[in-house]
């Protein structure tokens, strides 16, 4: 196990389309997250999994967004009807409690 | 709510020489979690130092070393022999360790360091 991989790394998609992206954590890790980067800004957290319970979503993830981790395994996150401000680095990141954040190279996605 | 803030968008310094980063943050936690992360271009980011709240010790990681001010909520790191690999975005961020923080990064904006040959 490499470490954390996210597919794809890059996505362009037209305004309104459906986009998903998956996750893959290092394999003993039971947390994981996903963030949001936008051009000139840090990381913003989106949501959270404890093995496959979601739970915290930050009041960024609108009803266009939904996340998965089934079976406490890989993760998808997934942005219905696409706007063009959804446009940013999608990063995942796992751990297990009270160690570092492994992160992905995360899934650049343009809405055009 | 916590926030972090890195007020030096972008920082240049010659290769071997050594620079400083600057963070503040503001928090009304006592039990927390302060990191310094690196993002080169292209590449995931990694952790570069994390220093314990309850410690009074600064934290050093071979180059880098933190000079971590509780009472002030400054948070800076120090880059000694700067090297060009150094190259990179640098986040200052927290984590709060209490009250179901669910241990998430609240990040700054970034401070962009650029090492010269």
């Amino acid at each position: 196990d490499t470490g954390v991989s996210q597919n794809p790394r890059h996505k362009i998609t037209k305004r309104g389309q459906n986009v998903t992206f998956r996750c893959d954590p290092i394999s003993e890790h039971n947390r994981l997250y996903w963030y949001r980067q936008t051009l000139g800004q840090g990381p913003e957290f989106l949501t959270y999994f404890q093995n496959e319970a979601q739970l915290e979503k930050s009041r960024l993830l609108s009803d266009r967004f939904s996340a998965e981790r089934p079976k406490g395994s890989f993760s998808t996150l997934e942005i219905q009807r696409t706007e063009q401000g959804d446009s940013a680095m999608y990063l995942c990141a796992s751990t297990v409690v009270n160690t570092e954040a492994f992160f992905g190279q995360g899934t650049r996605l343009t809405v055009v | 709510a916590q926030t972090v803030t890195q007020s030096q968008p972008e920082m240049s310094v010659q290769e071997a020489e050594t620079v400083t980063l600057s963070c503040t943050y503001d928090t009304s936690e006592s039990n927390y979690y302060l990191f310094w992360y690196k993002q080169p271009p292209s590449r995931q980011m990694i952790l570069v130092i994390r220093q314990e709240a309850y410690k009074q010790q600064n934290a050093t990681e071979n180059r880098f070393s933190v000079n971590f001010q509780k009472a002030a909520k400054s948070f800076s790191l120090k880059i000694s022999d700067s090297q060009l690999g150094d190259t990179a975005m640098y986040f200052c961020a927290f984590m709060k360790l209490s009250g179901g923080s669910n241990y998430k990064l609240t990040f700054g904006k970034g401070t962009l360091l650029t090492v010269n040959p």
